[in-house]
């Protein structure tokens, strides 16, 4: 089946440590997303990719770092300057232009 | 890309149509209107988007006024599966990136 796949589903991260966040799709979808989602909050847009080799910042990139070096994955790196990167932390991909973005199941992230 | 104005919660009755408002009146005349909603712990769902003519499709219906300055989305006859934070966006078709604000928490109650 075609879809997007986020892992792991829950990570416990150590003070001063770097992690990342799988995002995988199967749809042939140039462009991909990142967005994270605080207790009861809207997303937050962190980094998009609307083709391989290029990606821009959202409105929360600080702390983060991305690479887009394949078409089918996006992965996101949680720094150890991101200093509360407790969250919800959702993928997603769509055909650039095009109205639909479809989502992982998102990757729970917290710090032990 | 224009804001977006929605309750922060709503109830509505198994069985009932609900109605889901957003401003949005600063859009643009190139702004398409896009819903998408969210139950609890999984990704955002896509429901339907329309730029100034009323849209209907197998889940929902959007109701855009003729100023284009506000919408409802409408469930028509709601569940107790439609209870999730449904989100209003507006945005340029061409725009990739999306923002999500914090939407309506819908309660369908039985």
């Amino acid at each position: 089946d075609g879809g997007i796949t986020q892992s792991p589903k829950y990570l416990f991260r150590k003070e001063g440590q770097n992690v990342t966040l799988s995002c995988e799709q199967n749809l042939n979808h140039d462009a991909m997303y990142w967005y994270r989602q605080d207790p009861g909050q809207g997303l937050r847009l962190i980094y998009y990719s609307q083709i391989v080799n290029d990606f821009q910042k959202g409105d929360i990139a600080e702390g983060y770092s991305v690479s887009r070096e394949k078409k089918e994955s996006f992965p996101l790196t949680v720094t150890s300057a991101q200093k509360n990167p407790t969250a919800f932390y959702l993928c997603a991909s769509s055909i650039p232009g095009k109205e639909k973005l479809f989502f992982g199941s998102g990757t729970q992230l917290s710090v032990l | 890309d224009a804001k977006t104005t929605q309750p922060p919660s709503m109830d509505c009755a198994e069985g009932r149509a609900a109605n889901l408002p957003c401003n949005h009146s600063t859009i643009s005349g190139n702004e398409y209107v896009y819903w998408y909603r969210q139950i609890h712990s999984q990704g955002p769902q896509y429901i339907i988007h329309g730029l100034k003519n009323n849209e209907t499709n197998e889940m929902a219906s959007l109701i855009i006024t003729e100023d284009r300055k506000s919408s409802t989305l409408i469930l028509p006859h709601a569940t107790l599966r439609d209870t999730a934070v449904y989100y209003c966006i507006v945005r340029v078709d061409h725009n990739n990136d999306m923002r999500f604000g914090a939407g309506t928490r819908l309660t369908v109650k039985p």
